[in-house]
């Protein structure tokens, strides 16, 4: 299947750390894993992508599985601004799911 | 870098009316994407080219969508007739080597209401 499965929706605290979790268990060994986000019908904006290694930048951190199956993204200290909907899918397919609605609360 | 550009942001058009919509690709990207949202179906990959050259159109949805890159700076949307389903938002993107090892950069998007 092309497409990556993630949770329907989530809630953060302000301040804590969001955690998001993506299942991508057909991913092929070359294919990266890019997260994307979405704020109210904006362009869907890159976050971030790995292959094997887990991968940290200003916007968040990403932590693949060994066996590369799934895969989580970190926002360390999530804000308002953050409450987005999240897309995790697998590079090469570019087919998006219907992602994970965060909610930060305050 | 002035990011991927579409244009126009909003059209309002009635059924059977042609349409087209604009993007210019961010310098130097060699791929360009053409993806539709909707609330019912999320968003859906039409169309992509590598090189202006069209490599997978298996997600038009019918004859009445065309797409054309006839330059690297260029790409064109087109929809003929034009039906009250086809009301979306149209998000154009690009990026090197189809989005396997670069990420997708997206444009703003085009809001298409059909009447």
């Amino acid at each position: 299947d092309a497409k990556t499965t993630q949770p329907t929706s989530m809630d953060c605290a302000e301040g804590r750390a969001a955690n998001l979790p993506c299942n991508h268990s057909t991913i092929s060994g070359n294919e990266y894993v890019y997260w994307y986000r979405q704020i109210h019908s904006q362009g869907p904006q890159y976050i971030i992508h790995g292959l094997k290694n887990n991968e940290t930048n200003e916007m968040a951190s990403l932590i693949i599985t060994e066996d590369r199956k799934s895969s989580t993204l970190i926002l360390p200290h999530a804000t308002l601004r953050d409450t987005a909907v999240y897309y995790c899918i697998k590079g090469g397919k570019l087919i998006f799911g219907q992602g994970t609605e965060l909610s930060v609360k305050p | 870098d002035a990011g991927v550009i579409q244009s126009p942001r909003h059209e309002v058009t009635e059924m059977g009316q042609e349409v087209t919509l604009r993007c210019k690709p961010i310098s130097g990207h060699n791929s360009l994407f053409w993806y539709r949202q909707t609330m019912m179906r999320g968003l859906e990959l039409l169309i992509y080219f590598n090189n202006n050259v069209p490599i997978d159109d298996s997600g038009m949805p019918e004859d009445r969508f065309s797409a054309k890159m006839p330059n690297a700076s260029f790409s064109t949307l087109k929809i003929q007739p034009s039906e009250p389903r086809d009301s979306a938002v149209y998000f154009c993107a690009s990026s090197w080597d189809r989005g396997r090892r670069s990420p997708l950069h997206f444009g703003n998007g085009t809001r298409l209401t059909v009447t």
